[in-house]
């Protein structure tokens, strides 16, 4: 079973603007991971947060955590063509869960020239 | 460094046969986890290994299962496929035992006719 929510579905911006998309999830965390996805090629992981921190970034990614409200946002800033792709969160559980991995149902990005 | 290698790429099989489908991970990785993805049900997580040993399954039939050898290299085997099991079926690897971010490699893309 997936672990919660993408919103939105999919979203289509154009080039140059900001792309914001938020995941929710229902159950308690060790971390929070976001991953890409191109044409349903492997997943490239973008970045990992852990549930004692709130806002971590990494070029023009910046991802925060509400672990009270069990919801996360990726930002991308300044959106390129080459940043069209899926985008998945997916929670690793608290001690003892490896690294099993549950993800949500993914946002399309579509950035238009 | 290499990264994750899944062959075959491609599998095209029939009802009631079985496949067996091989991952390289990262050298130095121990753990390695299995996915499927399908439209319908998204990413679900089948099962991890870490030293040769499965520390995790997720909730799939006992025909599929799987194995780690010595060399952290992992296969997995789906006996008597069904129509259902046509998928892309994803092989991740992860440097230590627990909560850390996952390498995926480029999947193999199973279609069962």
């Amino acid at each position: 079973s997936q672990q919660g929510e993408e919103d939105p579905q999919a979203l289509s911006i154009q080039e140059g603007e900001n792309a914001t998309m938020n995941c929710s999830y229902k159950t308690s965390i060790n971390n929070l991971q976001w991953y890409r996805q191109n044409s349903g090629r492997g997943l490239v992981h973008l970045i990992l947060i852990r549930s004692n921190e709130r806002e971590k970034h990494s070029g023009r990614l910046r991802v925060t955590l509400d672990t009270s409200k069990k919801s996360s946002s990726l930002l991308i800033t300044a959106s390129r063509a080459a940043d069209t792709a899926s985008y998945f969160c997916a929670t690793a559980g608290l001690t003892g869960g490896g690294n099993k991995l549950t993800f949500g149902t993914g946002t399309q990005l579509k950035v238009e020239l | 460094k290499a990264g994750v290698t899944q062959t075959p790429r491609y599998l095209i099989k029939t009802r009631g046969q079985q496949v067996t489908l091989s991952c390289s991970p990262i050298s130095g990785h121990r753990s390695v986890s299995w996915y499927q993805q399908t439209p319908g049900q998204g990413l679900q997580f089948l099962f991890e290994y870490f030293s040769e040993t499965q520390r995790n399954k997720g909730n799939f039939p006992g025909r599929f299962s799987g194995r780690q050898f010595s060399n952290s290299r992992s296969e997995m085997n789906v006996s008597t496929l069904e129509l259902g099991d046509s998928a892309l079926y994803l092989c991740a690897s992860s440097l230590v035992v627990s909560n850390t971010e996952a390498f995926f490699g480029q999947g193999t893309r199973l279609t069962v006719v």
